[in-house]
């Protein structure tokens, strides 16, 4: 199974300003996937992170709200950016196993307030 | 459209008293379902992963059947550290490695 570090664990946030988080995986792989978990609600896929193309997004989902990176195979970024109190949310990266089972990050917990 | 249901939304049960988690599922051509335990402010831990119906997988106190709509999270003699959510998801055969979760079902076992 894959190791993921991800940071900031947590973090409060002014509404209209940017968070940067970023995802760390112990070993190679195509794709990263980030989602969102919204207080008492399933896990909500974002965006499709593959190296050495642009993401691909869900539907809702737009590039310049969550601009991702994928600079290499073992790392990525996702940007909240010009944040709202509905943006207040865990967000969760994660990468797929060997059986297409999903191994995950420990997730960041952000707050706008 | 794919779909996956969870039930009961919360589950109190005292130590010892074994029940069952459900989970429905809508989906067109099954690659597989998987369960998941997530602890409070942390990411989902993978458990099993089941591909036919038919299927069980086994771990410690829990046991995961799959039939052609839906798969039970069996809890054996549940004790206070099984205490958490336990979610649901399911990857359709089309739509490359797309992954749809349930709402999960939010455990606490009491002492």
């Amino acid at each position: 199974s894959a190791v993921i570090s991800q940071k900031p664990s947590r973090d409060i946030c002014q509404r209209g300003t940017s968070l940067t988080i970023q995802c760390q995986v112990d070993s190679q792989v195509t794709m990263m996937f980030w989602y969102r978990q919204q207080p008492g609600q399933s896990l909500t896929l974002i965006a499709t992170a593959n190296q050495g193309s642009e993401a691909t997004y869900e539907s809702g989902f737009v590039i310049d709200k969550f601009p991702i990176s994928r600079p290499n195979l073992t790392f990525s970024t996702l940007t909240v950016s010009n944040m709202s109190p509905e943006d207040s949310s865990i967000y969760l990266c994660s990468v797929p196993g060997l059986g297409s089972e999903a191994f995950f990050g420990q997730g960041t917990r952000l707050t706008v307030v | 459209e794919d779909q996956v249901t969870q039930s009961p939304e919360a589950l109190r049960l005292q130590e010892g008293e074994s029940s069952s988690l459900n989970c429905s599922y809508t989906v067109s051509g099954l690659r597989g379902l998987f369960w998941y335990r997530q602890d409070p402010g942390k990411g989902p831990e993978f458990l099993f992963t089941l591909y036919s119906a038919g299927e069980e997988k086994e771990k410690e106190r829990l046991k995961a059947t799959l039939t052609k709509k839906e798969s039970f999270l069996h809890i054996t003699a549940p004790k206070p550290e099984d205490s958490a959510t336990y979610l649901c998801a399911v990857q359709a055969g089309t739509g490359g490695f797309k992954t749809i979760f349930g709402a999960g079902t939010r455990l606490f076992v009491k002492a």
